[in-house]
């Protein structure tokens, strides 16, 4: 079945570095990857649309400076927590669907953030 | 905007009961509905979805209704085993927006005791 990974599971930051996290579709083509944010015991929220070859489409409320998405590849869209501050540790998670047909979106297995 | 509510929050039930988890949706163009089982710390992982076109969709012991008039879809599990320990999610989606958004509810912690 379709594979995503996402890395890494696990960071640790200081509070005003960048984090950057990947996500890539191992065994498909993704032109579209989507990002989201779980705070604990809660459900997904998603943050933003990332388009292959396009800018990323960021929902209402989350700031686009701050999280920047970059999907550079039909594999690969990358995520970068600029100047983190503890308010943005949490779960984030990436999902993609395969471009071909209407396949169902298949998640990575998350990056827990935590900035101290 | 695009909405799905989820109910219940949370669900014990005794194992090899069943157990039911219900979601209503806002957005009727919404022709896509699928359902994740996460467990903690884990990935969300699809396990049945179901399209406008049935009502009702059946895997094992797993099975999916929607009442396209009502915008309500349920997510039915039987012989619960302790396994079915998890927090689950609904999501509704247009295939045909060419987005391929999910729009998820809040999910539902569902507790099968031994």
């Amino acid at each position: 079945g379709a594979v995503v990974s996402q890395h890494p599971s696990r960071v640790i930051c200081k509070s005003g570095t960048s984090v950057k996290i990947e996500c890539r579709s191992l065994d498909f083509q993704a032109t579209t990857m989507f990002w989201y944010r779980q705070f604990p015991k809660k459900s997904l929220m998603l943050m933003a649309t990332s388009n292959e070859g396009s800018k990323a489409t960021y929902e209402q409320g989350v700031e686009k400076d701050k999280f920047l998405i970059n999907h550079a590849s039909l594999t690969l869209s990358t995520l970068t927590v600029t100047s983190a501050h503890p308010e943005d540790s949490s779960f984030y998670i990436c999902s993609a669907r395969d471009a071909v047909g209407n396949s169902p979106l298949h998640f990575g297995n998350g990056t827990r953030l935590t900035v101290t | 905007g695009e909405n799905v509510e989820q109910h219940p929050s949370t669900l014990s039930v005794q194992e090899g009961d069943s157990a039911v988890i219900k979601c209503t949706y806002s957005d009727s163009a919404s022709n896509y509905f699928p359902w994740y089982k996460q467990e903690l710390g884990k990935r969300p992982q699809l396990i049945i979805d179901i399209r406008s076109n049935v009502g009702e969709k059946k895997d094992q012991r797993i099975a999916v209704t929607l009442n396209k008039t009502a915008k309500h879809f349920s997510l039915h599990i039987t012989e619960t085993q302790p396994e079915d320990s998890a927090v689950y999610f609904c999501a509704a989606s247009n295939l045909n927006s060419g987005t391929y958004k999910y729009i998820f509810g809040t999910g539902t912690r569902l507790k099968v005791l031994a």
